[in-house]
């Protein structure tokens, strides 16, 4: 199946630093990808959806100016926190749908990335 | 608004009994449905998927799904579990282009 890659897988950073997730399809194109964040022993919770060459779109109560996102090509999008706080300590998967798919495609995911600011 | 339900927030099985993950979901049109497992601290797999037809769905690692529209359900089976199916499963649900997920069922097997 199609491999989408996720870097780094984890990291660390000091409190009020910036982060930056780069998530790449390596042998497809994706038009769309997506971004999710999974709490310890919860549900993968839709961030926002990352369409190539124009604004992310944000689901309902997460800050764009805190999270941005950015998809430059079509196989890559990134994910910034921005001024990080120990709140946002989380794991972060991303995952990508290949261009001209439906959603009768299978959607691929990241190995994930686990943030802890401290 | 579509949801998905997974009632089981864990489950202890021993090795070679059947399994039985449950889902149930709420979606206004025809949904696409899918399971998913995730191993600690990874991404995740994707175990099978329903669109239409045969509502018996095969899958891998042994694994089937059976969508049964009468009760909204989409339930995970497998007829022997073996110890590495140990993992964190996740039903979805298709809504526009991205997914829904239910929380999750974490799944132990016992020797």
């Amino acid at each position: 199946g199609a491999v989408v890659s996720q870097h780094p897988s984890w990291v660390i950073c000091k409190s009020g630093t910036s982060v930056k997730i780069e998530c790449r399809s390596l042998d497809f194109q994706a038009t769309t990808m997506f971004w999710y964040r999974q709490f310890p022993k919860q549900s993968l919770m839709l961030m926002a959806t990352s369409n190539e060459g124009s604004k992310a779109t944000y689901e309902q109560g997460v800050e764009k100016d805190k999270f941005l996102i950015n998809h430059a090509s079509l196989t890559l999008s990134t994910l910034t926190v921005t001024s990080a706080h120990p709140e946002d300590s989380s794991f972060y998967i991303c995952s990508a749908r290949p261009w001209g798919s439906s959603m009768n495609t299978e959607a691929f995911f990241g190995q994930g990335t686990r943030l802890t600011v401290v | 608004a579509q949801s998905v339900t997974q009632p089981d927030i864990h489950i202890t099985v021993s090795e070679g009994a059947s399994l039985e993950l449950r889902c149930n979901y709420s979606y206004g049109a025809t949904p696409y449905l899918f399971w998913y497992v995730q191993s600690p601290g990874q991404g995740l797999q994707l175990l099978l998927k329903y669109f239409s037809g045969d509502t018996l769905v095969q899958g891998i690692k042994g694994f089937e799904a059976e969508f049964k529209r009468s009760q909204s359900s989409f339930n995970l089976r497998k007829p022997s579990v073996h110890w590495s199916d140990a993992a964190e499963y996740f039903c979805a649900v298709g809504a526009g282009t991205a997914l829904i997920f239910g929380k999750g069922t974490t799944l132990s097997v016992s020797s």
